[in-house]
């Protein structure tokens, strides 16, 4: 089993050029998210999707949309990226929910640099 | 607003010895708590969950306690080795909210 796979690993882009982060995981996992983490600020919570066809806001959504796919692929885009948003990002995926206790598996990440 | 508070300083412990890792949290009362270990330039890896209802967890040389009066969980890896070298992350998990600290970096000197 690969876990849970992102493309891509490095990417740069321009204020305001857009592009979309790929996720996808082959554990049969209901719970998908997206964080990102920067210097000093730990992991925070972009979106996520506690199952198939539903998606949640979390600490930090401005800025970026996301679509769940199918239960295995998670998207999350920027439409107009701002410096601001050079960060790692992380996807991650749970059996259920972490609110009930489920451990996530986490991505190797993506670090994007916008100038 | 909910508050997780880990040690920013980075810990340094000489290998064999326990080392302890604190997570302080306001404001909110969660029913789990999980501990992730990070390496550079890699995602999280579970480690451990405590339910709110549990005093105390082991896992080999992990022990992780939950104490929901005084809203802190210790985290202790005993006889450390350089392995173990890594950031520690807590997850306190609970009223709707999922909210990670910002982790402690743990150097074990050989």
């Amino acid at each position: 089993n690969a876990g849970v796979t992102q493309t891509p690993k490095f990417q740069v882009l321009k204020t305001g050029q857009s592009m979309t982060l790929q996720c996808a995981q082959d554990m049969n996992h209901n719970s998908m998210y997206w964080y990102r983490q920067d210097p000093g600020m730990g992991l925070r919570l972009i979106y996520y999707s506690a199952s198939e066809g539903t998606t949640d806001k979390g600490e930090v959504p401005n800025g970026y949309n996301v679509s769940r796919l199918n239960k295995r692929e998670f998207s999350l885009r920027l439409e107009s990226a701002a410096p601001s948003q050079t960060s790692v990002y992380f996807c991650a995926s749970s059996e259920m929910g972490p609110l009930v206790g489920y451990e996530q598996y986490f991505g190797p990440g993506t670090r994007l640099t916008v100038t | 607003s909910q508050k997780i508070e880990q040690n920013s300083e980075a810990l340094n412990i000489q290998e064999g010895k326990t080392a302890t890792l604190t997570c302080n949290y306001t404001n909110y009362s969660p029913a789990y708590l999980q501990w992730y270990r990070q390496d550079p330039g890699r995602g999280p890896v579970f480690l451990l969950l405590i339910r709110e209802n549990e005093k105390e967890k082991r896992k080999e040389r992990l022990k992780v306690t939950f104490d929901t009066t005084l809203k802190q969980s210790l985290f202790h890896i005993t006889a450390s080795q350089p392995a173990d070298s890594a950031t520690y992350l807590c997850a306190p998990l609970g009223d709707d909210k999922i909210i990670f600290g910002k982790g402690t970096r743990l150097h074990i000197l050989p």
